[in-house]
């Protein structure tokens, strides 16, 4: 089993700050995954990274992927109120057969941005 | 609009039943997933079905068994609910393709009393 770590766990700050969100395993993945969890709804997507050093941005949002494909991080600039939720990463193993599609996840981190 | 529709949002059940929740996809794809989510502990894994009929364990399979008679239905069991397995449900679905995206349910928040 892959060890997934997520942190930090829990993030409080002001409208208006930068975050930084990361996901580190000591697994290789084919890929890797962002969600958004907003209360009393299931995750949605924000992004999926392929290319070990690969750079996505989705506005305010920057999602890195690690050159070796170990690690991920995801970077808020001039956070929200509606930023707030719970941040998962979901990495995908580069295992083929059976485990192909199976999609875990890391702890989250719950993100607060204050008004 | 692609949905994954769980049978109920809240149920509450007595310790010893047996427990069923339903999942339903109609996207035809080939995953469906189910998890269980408790605080500071993420989605946690519990069946995953890549075909009809077939299932692969994940990360917490103690107490659950799962069944996938037709494509789009994904069902759970608890065969004797206990306390410890109160919690928020989540199913979801995807192709089984590299980096395809999960399409989640709204879960099911199970009370075991």
């Amino acid at each position: 089993t892959q060890l997934l770590e997520q942190s930090p766990q829990f993030l409080s700050i002001q409208e208006g700050e930068n975050l930084t969100v990361y996901c580190n395993s000591s697994s290789v993945f084919s890929s890797l995954q962002w969600y958004r969890q907003e209360p009393g709804e299931g995750p949605v997507l924000l992004v999926t990274v392929v290319t070990g050093g690969e750079v996505k941005k989705l506005k305010r949002l920057t999602f890195q992927f690690g050159d070796a494909r170990k690690d991920s991080s995801l970077h808020i600039t001039a956070a929200q109120p509606g930023d707030t939720g719970l941040y998962l990463c979901a990495p995908q193993s580069i295992a083929g057969g059976t485990s192909y599609g199976k999609l875990t996840f890391g702890q989250g981190t719950i993100l607060t941005v204050h008004p | 609009d692609v949905k994954v529709t769980q049978s109920s949002r809240y149920l509450v059940k007595r310790t010893g039943e047996k427990v069923f929740l339903e999942c339903v996809q109609d996207m035809d794809h080939e995953n469906m997933f189910w998890y269980r989510q408790d605080p500071g502990l993420g989605l946690r894994l519990i069946y995953f079905s890549y075909d009809v009929k077939m299932k692969e364990k994940g990360d917490i399979p103690e107490g659950y068994s799962v069944s996938r008679e037709k494509k789009e239905r994904f069902s759970l069991i608890l065969e004797s609910a206990s306390t410890n397995q109160t919690s928020m449900y989540l199913c979801a679905s995807s192709p089984n393709a590299p980096g395809s995206e999960a399409f989640f349910g709204q879960g099911t928040r199970l009370t075991v009393v």
